[in-house]
């Protein structure tokens, strides 16, 4: 297994246009988070999933970002009408629902909205 | 969720040890200690976490307090390539609901490491 992987690593996109990340976790891992990290910043939760359910949102993830995780594997995100704001790096992570287990991040999207 | 409070930077010189501090006053008995570290441009990587007794792993040591009250993540012979920022972070034990399912990152100590 090669791990988190994400796809793209860089992205640039004009202000308003969509753009959509992809992350494909840990084959056996059952929880798979977003998050996004702005610079000097921790890392932020937006959203995570076990399977395919969507078990939690952050106030952080405005009705311009959904997230999908079809059939428990791959996830998606997706940012509509990007904002100045939405430049940050966009962190998947991994995990099993096992007391204790640790989380396996991503590389990374970094997204600029210029 | 329990906070942690953590220097923003510390420094330390290769082959010597390093114990990174970190304090969280308001842990619940049901919280567990996690370490993480980021390198640059990279995501997190997940170093150690504990509950109650000391915890050693082939990347680190953590000593936690009796009262569980602060913790020291202990790098035995620094190196280079563990300059990264360290995030202590505290996380429910309790499974099933969404809270506790999710690390909360603060802002982690940055950690230098020169020859």
């Amino acid at each position: 297994d090669t791990g988190v992987s994400q796809n793209p690593r860089h992205k640039i996109t004009k202000r308003g246009q969509n753009v959509t990340f992809r992350c494909d976790p840990i084959s056996e891992h059952n929880r798979l988070y977003w998050y996004r990290q702005t610079l000097g910043q921790g890392p932020e939760f937006l959203t995570y999933f076990q399977n395919e359910a969507q078990l939690e949102k952050s106030r952080l993830l405005s009705d311009r970002f959904s997230a999908e995780r079809p059939k428990g594997s791959f996830s998606t995100l997706e940012i509509q009408r990007t904002e100045q704001g939405d430049s940050a790096m966009y962190l998947c992570a991994s995990s099993l629902a096992v007391q204790g287990w640790g989380y396996t991040f991503g590389s990374g999207t970094r997204l600029t909205v210029v | 969720d329990a906070k942690t409070t953590q220097p923003n930077s510390m420094e330390s010189n290769e082959e010597e040890p390093v114990h990174l501090p970190c304090n969280h006053s308001t842990i619940s008995g049901t919280d567990y200690i996690h370490w993480y570290r980021q390198l640059p441009s990279q995501g997190p990587e997940y170093v150690i976490h504990g509950l109650t007794s000391n915890v050693n792993n082939r990347m680190a040591s953590l000593a936690i307090a009796e009262d569980r009250k602060s913790s020291t993540l202990i790098l035995h012979r620094a190196t280079l390539r563990d300059a990264a920022v360290y995030y202590c972070i505290l996380r429910d034990a309790l499974l099933n609901t969404g809270t506790a399912s999710k690390l909360t990152f603060g802002t982690g100590t940055r950690l230098q490491v020169t020859l």
